[in-house]
């Protein structure tokens, strides 16, 4: 059952704390991606990676950092830096370095309490 | 700063018409177009992309490119309460570019 998965679906997180999203493609896709989404907003690139062993910064990349050590995983941390993490996180992959079509994992909603 | 802008919403259609949703884009470079559709709380799907000026089918979905006027529609026939989320258009400037998202539109069919 090839797809991409995200865990967990739901979390919470204290103010001052590193949280890590996990990101899990079996697609045997070279290039993955993060996401944020706020309310009424369209997505913003966190980070992306098109090789393992390699990524770059996307559009709001301060307060996050990624690794890429494995073709399949892509887990990204919030780190303590990150003002505002309230958001809807979406991990997405595609089977070429971004010539192809993005196909996005369920997501995790992470909440500051 | 390459944008994609989508009409403000939200949009709201009768059962059975026409949904009509629009999307212009700045960089006239631009190569590839996606569009998403995305339910409440729920991750985006694919529903078409396009390359190529002109209108390409699938189903009751029609996405229309045009290239020299920058702009990429999407057409929903005989619309089902089902279609009711938020459609987010994407956009690729080149071949190995990122894609920018527009901010999206919400769709409501009503029965």
């Amino acid at each position: 059952d090839g797809g991409i998965t995200q865990s967990p679906k739901y979390l919470f997180r204290k103010e001052g704390q590193n949280v890590t999203l996990s990101c899990e493609q079996n697609l045997n896709h070279d290039a993955m991606y993060w996401y944020r989404q706020d309310p009424g907003q369209g997505l913003r690139l966190i980070y992306y990676s098109q090789i393992v062993n390699d990524f770059q910064k996307g559009d709001i990349a301060e307060g996050y950092s990624v690794s890429r050590e494995k073709k399949e995983s892509f887990p990204l941390t919030v780190t303590s830096a990150q003002k505002n993490p309230t958001a809807f996180y979406l991990c997405a992959s595609s089977s070429r370095s971004g010539a192809d079509t993005q196909y996005f994992g369920p997501g995790t909603r992470l909440t500051v309490l | 700063q390459k944008e994609v802008e989508q009409n403000s919403g939200p949009l709201s259609v009768p059962e059975g018409a026409i949904a009509s949703l629009n999307c212009t884009y700045s960089d006239r470079g631009s190569q590839s177009f996606f569009w998403y559709r995305q339910y409440s709380g729920k991750s985006p799907e694919l529903i078409m992309f396009i390359y190529s000026n002109g209108d390409k089918e699938d189903g009751r979905f029609t996405a229309q490119l045009n290239k020299a006027s920058q702009y990429v529609s999407l057409l929903i026939r005989d619309s089902q309460p089902s279609d009711s989320a938020t459609y987010l258009c994407a956009v690729r400037p080149g071949a190995n570019s990122k894609l920018t998202f527009g901010k999206g539109i919400t769709l409501s069919v009503r029965p």
